[in-house]
């Protein structure tokens, strides 16, 4: 059975500073996604990785995929209250169309 | 397009009383999920359905079913709601792209309180 693990589960960050969030997983895959929720609201897609040494960014947010330590890291960069949201990372597991979702990891941006 | 919708937003119920939320798709997608989200909780796949007419069953599909008679539309059904069911529910839906990937299209959620 596939499991995906996230760590922190809770992070709170000053403006400006930087960190990593990370998301490893049991089982062999080559799919990997990272998922945005704002409070109350719906899941939107940030970023696809498909394979071993995929990277991703957009803005201050960089996602990479190393398939072999079963690891994807979501790094932040110089942090802006507007990232405040929980990150999701889902995996591709074997049967084809199903993803495992992490427990998330809510992030919040203190001035 | 409207992407992926829900019907109701919000729906509360009774112990015992039973609904259904309806989750549609504008984007011809073949794939179509129902997850359950509970308060700090990450999601929880409870049925999913790879083309019309197909349903399986995901993590927690206890006290639910589903159909999928059109490809659009993708129903959940709880039969004899249960305060255990309070919870989040979101549909989503997504298209294998060339290499098979399974980005995910979440509507925007239902609400459901079982008091």
């Amino acid at each position: 059975e596939l499991k995906v693990e996230q760590n922190p589960l809770f992070l709170s960050m000053q403006e400006g500073k930087n960190y990593t969030i990370y998301c490893n997983y049991s089982t062999t895959s080559d799919r990997l996604y990272w998922y945005r929720q704002d409070p109350g609201k719906s899941l939107e897609s940030l970023f696809v990785l498909l394979s071993n040494g995929a990277v991703k960014q957009e803005g201050r947010l960089m996602a990479s995929l190393d398939t072999k330590a079963r690891l994807s890291t979501l790094h932040i960069t110089a942090a802006v209250h507007d990232l405040s949201a929980t990150y999701f990372c889902a995996v591709d597991g074997t049967n084809a169309g199903k993803s495992t979702f992490g427990d998330g990891t809510t992030l919040t941006v203190k001035p | 397009n409207a992407g992926v919708t829900q019907t109701p937003k919000f729906r509360v119920l009774k112990t015992g009383q039973s609904m259904t939320l309806l989750c549609a798709q504008d984007m011809n997608h073949e794939y179509m999920y129902w997850y359950r989200q509970d308060p700090g909780m990450g999601l929880r796949l409870i049925h999913y359905s790879v083309g019309e007419g197909t349903t399986a069953k995901g993590e927690v599909p206890d006290g639910y079913n589903v159909s999928r008679l059109k490809k659009q539309n993708f129903l959940l059904g709880l039969e004899s709601a249960a305060p255990s069911q309070t919870s989040v529910y979101f549909c989503a839906s997504s298209l294998p792209l060339l290499r098979g990937t399974y980005e995910q299209y979440f509507g925007p959620g239902t609400r459901l309180t079982v008091t």
